[in-house]
């Protein structure tokens, strides 16, 4: 089955810094790949996505990148605010069925 | 629009005890979700249904946990017995189930604690 690594567990960052977050995975045939913010006690949000047939995708402060041959895909958020402090999951999928989740980010902007 | 709804919200039992977690999907979505979700990690699938046909149970400990999916909207996952390490969130999500483009939603979740 898919194997979805996420990278790293942990990260601060100063307010106003980018943050940069990285998973990759295993099976080729993932086409689907959705990133999914959660405060704590909080359900997952999805935040943004991207598919196989795009190599990225930008919304406002939020992008994803895919790179297909390498197996990877990465979110970027820039100019960062407190109110981003939060877990950040990564998924993959083929054609929306079974979602494999990365471990989690926990990413903490300092004011 | 209303998003999946999910009750209760905790869940506080002894070990061996039975209990019951309920979802509603958002109106319309065929496919329906349950993942477990332990603490610091990310959901786990345990069962997905297609209306009311359970399509991906592999992940379900079949020794102690159900779900039911009868008319294709509302789902019940059971434990039971609860063991101790069942202890953590489970969450129901939905989407549509048109495949590629598909977008999941997820509900509060039911955070169980086993004593």
């Amino acid at each position: 089955g898919e194997n979805v690594e996420q990278h790293p567990s942990t990260l601060s960052v100063q307010e106003g810094d980018s943050a940069v977050i990285k998973c990759t995975y295993s099976d080729s045939a993932s086409n689907y790949f959705p990133w999914y913010k959660q405060e704590l006690g909080k359900r997952p949000q999805l935040i943004i996505d991207i598919r196989s047939n795009v190599g990225e995708k930008k919304d406002q402060r939020i992008a994803v990148t895919l790179n297909k041959t390498a197996k990877h895909f990465s979110l970027h958020i820039t100019e960062t605010q407190p109110e981003d402090s939060a877990v950040y999951f990564c998924a993959a999928s083929m054609n929306g069925n079974q979602f494999y989740f990365g471990t989690g980010t926990s990413l903490t902007v300092i004011p | 629009e209303a998003g999946v709804v999910q009750s209760p919200r905790y869940k506080i039992i002894e070990k061996k005890q039975p209990v019951a977690f309920w979802c509603n999907p958002i109106s319309g979505h065929n496919t329906l979700y349950w993942y477990r979700q332990n603490l610091g990690q990310g959901p786990e699938l345990l069962i997905r249904y297609e209306n009311e046909e359970a399509v991906d149970d592999s992940q379900l400990p079949k020794d102690r946990f159900s779900a039911e999916r009868l008319k294709g909207v509302d789902s019940t996952l059971k434990i039971q017995p609860a063991e101790l390490g069942d202890s953590a969130v489970y969450l129901c999500a939905s989407s549509l189930g048109l495949g590629v483009t598909d977008t999941q939603y997820f509900g509060p979740g039911t955070r169980l604690t086993v004593l």
